[in-house]
C-alpha cells in the first residue's frame, strides 16, 4: 500500500462548479499535512497547509479526518485557472522529510 | 516566490556519463532538497541537506551523490548515468525549525540516452 494515495483522476468540472479530492495516508503518526498545486511542466508550489480543525482560504477549504487517515479538498466556483495537478502531502515525523501523493489531475471545462 | 534557481534547466547526456545538477538558494533556509518526478509517481526523494556538509540519503538514492560545501548551493551528481534516470528533478528548500513547508526549484529535465 502506497503511503499517500490519491485518485489519479482526472476530474474534469465546468467552470463555475463545486469540486472536492481525498487523500488518504497510512502513518497514522504523521502531523503535518499540505496541499500543492502543480502546473504542467512547472514546479510544485504550496497551496494550503491542512490543520486539524480544518481551514479555508478563499474558495479553497481543506479537511483533516485522522480517524480514517485522509485530507481533503474542496474548490468552490472553479475558475478556468484552478486546472492543474493537486498533490497531497504528508511528513514523515523526523528530519522535515514529506511524503508526496502522485497528485490528481483537475481540468476545469468552459 | 522563493528564490531558488536550478542549472541546467535541460540536459540530454549519454549512458555511462557523469552529471551534476545544480540547485542554488538565495533564501539562507537550513533544508535543501533533491526529488525525482516521473509519471504515476509522487515526487521521491533523493538526498537532502540540513546543514553545510551534512547530507543524507533520501528514498531513491542509489546511483545519486550529493554535496553542500555552501549553505546556498547544492549539488547532485549521477556518477553514471542510466536511462532508468531520466526524469524531472527539482531542487527545494525548507526552513525546518518546525515547520514542513518546503518550496521549489524550477526544475531540470533530464534526458539519458
Amino acid at each position: 500500500r502506497k503511503e499517500v494515495e490519491q485518485d489519479p483522476g482526472p476530474f474534469n468540472v465546468p467552470e463555475g462548479a463545486t469540486v472536492a479530492f481525498n487523500c488518504t495516508y497510512s502513518n497514522s503518526a504523521s502531523q503535518s499535512f499540505f496541499w500543492y498545486r502543480q502546473d504542467c511542466r512547472k514546479e510544485p508550489k504550496l497551496l494550503m497547509s491542512v490543520y486539524s480543525s480544518g481551514n479555508e482560504d478563499g474558495r479553497f477549504t481543506a479537511q483533516l479526518n485522522r480517524a480514517s487517515q485522509y485530507i481533503s479538498l474542496l474548490i468552490r466556483d472553479s475558475k478556468l485557472s484552478d486546472s492543474a495537478t493537486y498533490l497531497c502531502v504528508v511528513n514523515m515525523d523526523s528530519n522535515y522529510q514529506l511524503i508526496w501523493g502522485a497528485g490528481t489531475k483537475l481540468i476545469i471545462k468552459p | 516566490d522563493a528564490g531558488i534557481t536550478q542549472s541546467p534547466r535541460h540536459k540530454v547526456t549519454e549512458t555511462g556519463t557523469p552529471v551534476t545538477l545544480r540547485c542554488h538558494q538565495t533564501e539562507n533556509h537550513r533544508y535543501m532538497y533533491w526529488y525525482r518526478q516521473d509519471p504515476g509517481h509522487g515526487l521521491r526523494l533523493i538526498h537532502y541537506s540540513y546543514g553545510v556538509k551534512d547530507t543524507d540519503k533520501g528514498e531513491v538514492s542509489d546511483g545519486y551523490s550529493v554535496s553542500r560545501s555552501k549553505t546556498e548551493d547544492f549539488l547532485l551528481t549521477l556518477e553514471s548515468a542510466t536511462s532508468s534516470q531520466t526524469s524531472v528533478y527539482f531542487c527545494a528548500i525548507g526552513q525546518g525549525a518546525s515547520t514542513y513547508e518546503q518550496y521549489f526549484g524550477p526544475g531540470t529535465r533530464l534526458t539519458v540516452t
